[in-house]
């Protein structure tokens, strides 16, 4: 299948700041990309949908001015998590959309993120 | 209503056993189905697709059935590397909405 990376796999940081991840596509271009969340338990939540060169697609309820996410090119899509607070402390999964006869999507290995 | 619906289980089956879960989703202009597996604190890797015609890949089996609006994952001679969380994703509008069920917890005992 293909492959997605995401960087960083882990990341603490305190209360107020702001963390980057990335997602890329590395065998494959993908127009479309998304990233959700999951909290322990839970099933995973569609946060926004992003496509390269245009403005992501948030969900009902996801803040799009604390969530920033750039599509800049084919292979990589970026979410920024500003003035991060303890409640989103989570795992966030981005998967990209591989046009293909099954249409399906392929997911990154997850980011964990823990804000103190 | 929730858009899709699965039992969280868990499921706990001996070894060799036959398996079955399903998947309910509401709103029947959903187009494309899958069945996820997630192991704990990992990402969901696709185990197959789902159609109407039925799609088997060794062990597994999956079935779309529109008319009752589920689809379902059948798993033969269950080993226990198959203990998982199994998620069924379905997806409308092409993309535009993306839904994941809770997911179905398989325990497979020896």
């Amino acid at each position: 299948g293909a492959v997605v990376s995401q960087h960083p796999s882990r990341v603490i940081c305190k209360s107020g700041t702001s963390v980057k991840i990335e997602c890329r596509s590395l065998d494959f271009q993908a127009t479309t990309m998304f990233w959700y969340r999951q909290f322990p338990k839970q099933s995973l939540m569609l946060m926004a949908t992003s496509n390269e060169g245009s403005k992501a697609t948030y969900e009902q309820g996801v803040e799009k001015d604390k969530f920033l996410i750039n599509h800049a090119s084919l292979t990589l899509s970026t979410l920024t998590v500003t003035s991060a607070h303890p409640e989103d402390s989570s795992f966030y999964i981005c998967s990209a959309r591989v046009a293909t006869s099954t249409d399906t999507q392929y997911f990154g290995p997850g980011t964990r993120l823990t804000v103190l | 209503r929730k858009e899709v619906e699965q039992d969280p289980g868990p499921f706990n089956v001996p070894e060799g056993a036959t398996v079955a879960f399903n998947c309910t989703y509401s709103n029947s202009a959903s187009q494309s189905f899958f069945w996820y597996r997630q192991d704990c604190r990992k990402e969901p890797k696709l185990l197959m697709s789902v159609y109407s015609s039925g799609n088997e890949d060794g062990r597994f089996t999956a079935q779309l059935n529109r008319a009752s609006q589920y689809i379902s994952l059948l798993i033969r001679d269950s080993k226990l590397s198959d203990s998982a969380t199994y998620l069924c994703v379905v997806i409308r509008g092409g993309y535009q909405k993306v839904t994941f069920g809770i997911g179905t917890k398989l325990q497979v005992i020896p």
